[in-house]
């Protein structure tokens, strides 16, 4: 069985300061890892993914993670936050590797920007 | 871009009534997924369809629902006789289905309100 711990449903940052979203997962096999970003009233749109290619994943809009397998952690990361940013952030795991593709989300952080 | 849509944006029902909720995925895409998100809860993963069956699904997913591709296009998720647990947003995604491709492209979802 797959989980996803998000820690922190509520980020609140200041405009240009250091985004940082947490990610642990639990997994018995190898997982494949996704961020996923929700604006309000949209459906989910894919931030990145970890398929056991490079342990950090850069992805859309400045993001990157980087997967530690030591810590299994996918922790989500963005230099320098903008106010469009604002958002819901979930945090997947599939073990597709044994072709089961079903995600199991985390419950979500929802970031907060302020000018 | 190519991108996942589902009809209706938001469907109110009677409690007892059947409803149906229509997607189209995207157009070489081979695995389609149904999703919900009760108010407040996590994502959850209902059903996986693959090759013209149901490859994988939750115990949500129940003798109440079920899941068509009644043509080329469409992929259908049927409520038979709803309950206000119900109530929800519901989620339909796609991926290619290729090997190494995990990643699923989501629609911007149906909310489902049941009276």
């Amino acid at each position: 069985a797959q989980s996803v711990t998000q820690l922190g449903s509520h980020v609140s940052v200041s405009e240009g300061a250091l985004v940082l979203l947490r990610c642990n997962y639990s997994s018995s096999v190898p997982p494949y890892l996704f961020w996923y970003v929700q604006y309000p009233n949209q459906g989910l749109q894919l931030l990145l993914k970890y398929t056991s290619a490079a342990t950090l994943v850069k992805g859309i809009n400045g993001f990157e993670a980087e997967f530690k397998k030591s810590e299994t952690s996918f922790h989500l990361t963005k230099p320098s936050a903008h106010m469009s940013d604002a958002a819901e952030y979930f945090c997947a795991v599939s073990d597709g590797r044994t072709g089961r593709r079903a995600l199991t989300f985390g419950s979500g952080t929802r970031l907060q920007v302020q000018p | 871009e190519p991108e996942v849509t589902q009809t209706p944006s938001h469907q109110v029902t009677q409690m007892g009534q059947e409803v149906i909720l229509r997607c189209v995925p995207i157009s070489n895409h081979l695995y389609f997924y149904w999703y919900r998100q009760i108010l407040g809860q996590k994502v959850e993963f209902l059903v996986s369809f693959y090759n013209n069956e149901i490859s994988e699904k939750s115990e949500i997913f129940d003798d109440q629902f079920s899941v068509e591709r009644p043509d080329g296009s469409n992929f259908t998720l049927k409520i038979r006789s709803t309950k206000l647990e119900d109530s929800a947003m519901y989620f339909c995604a796609s991926s290619v289905g290729l090997e190494g491709t995990y990643e699923q492209y989501f629609g911007p979802g149906t909310r489902l309100t049941v009276t």
